[in-house]
């Protein structure tokens, strides 16, 4: 079965400054979706950005993009310009295209606190 | 998207009682998730329902204990039975992963606390 590992159980920076999370992945997979997950305390999880694999160019949504490097099998999230509403629970997501296509699986979260 | 409503948003129970979660989509959709999230804890997925068919567990989480019901497109219920202090967590409801949508969306959780 396919593994994400976030390897930053919690991680801090200082508002307007940028961070990035780290998430590495094993499959032996080709075709596959990535994903960031934003799950704010007591709050909905909503989907924050998403990379499908077979896409060489990074994705991007306003303040957060990703470093997608698939030889590394590595999907980092870098946040700029951080702000206060940041502050959440961050999970990365795989979901393969090729078998089992309906399962997600998830990392054990990092926790980013945002100082003022 | 899809826009998911959970019931209730949370509940504190007794040991050995069972506790009944439903979840309601905007939408017709062909699966829906349900998870299990301890608090500051990732998610473990307790098992896919499909409409029409049996619910597919994952290891670990049995009919028995966490019964599924499905009887439309837009509804399904996951019921925590016969309860214990271990049960105390927040269950999510989830969709997509499907031809129609590529990522999942989450319903806001019913929190349960087991006394």
């Amino acid at each position: 079965a396919q593994t994400v590992t976030q390897s930053q159980p919690e991680m801090s920076v200082q508002e307007a400054e940028t961070v990035t999370l780290s998430c590495t992945y094993d499959t032996s997979e080709s075709d596959y979706y990535l994903f960031w997950y934003k799950q704010p305390p007591s709050r909905q999880m909503i989907l924050v950005i998403r990379q499908e694999a077979y896409k060489q160019q990074n994705a991007t949504e306003n303040r957060f993009s990703v470093n997608f490097q698939k030889a590394a099998k590595s999907f980092s999230l870098k946040i700029s310009d951080s702000q206060l509403g940041d502050a959440a629970m961050y999970f990365c997501a795989y979901r393969s295209r090729e078998y089992n296509f309906n399962k997600f699986y998830f990392g054990s979260g990092t926790k980013l606190n945002v100082k003022p | 998207s899809a826009v998911i409503s959970q019931k209730p948003s949370r509940d504190i129970c007794q040991r050995g009682t069972s506790l009944t979660i439903q979840c309601q989509v905007d939408s017709q959709v062909t699966m829906m998730f349900w998870y299990r999230q301890q608090p500051g804890q990732s998610l473990t997925l307790i098992a896919t329902a499909n409409q029409g068919s049996e619910a597919t567990y994952e290891s670990g989480f049995v009919i028995d204990k966490f019964p599924i019901s499905r009887p439309n497109l837009t509804f399904s219920t996951l019921t925590v039975s016969n309860m214990s202090p271990e049960d105390s967590s927040i269950y999510l409801c989830s969709v997509g992963g499907d031809l129609l949508y590529n990522e999942q969306f989450f319903g806001p959780g019913t929190r349960l606390t087991v006394l």
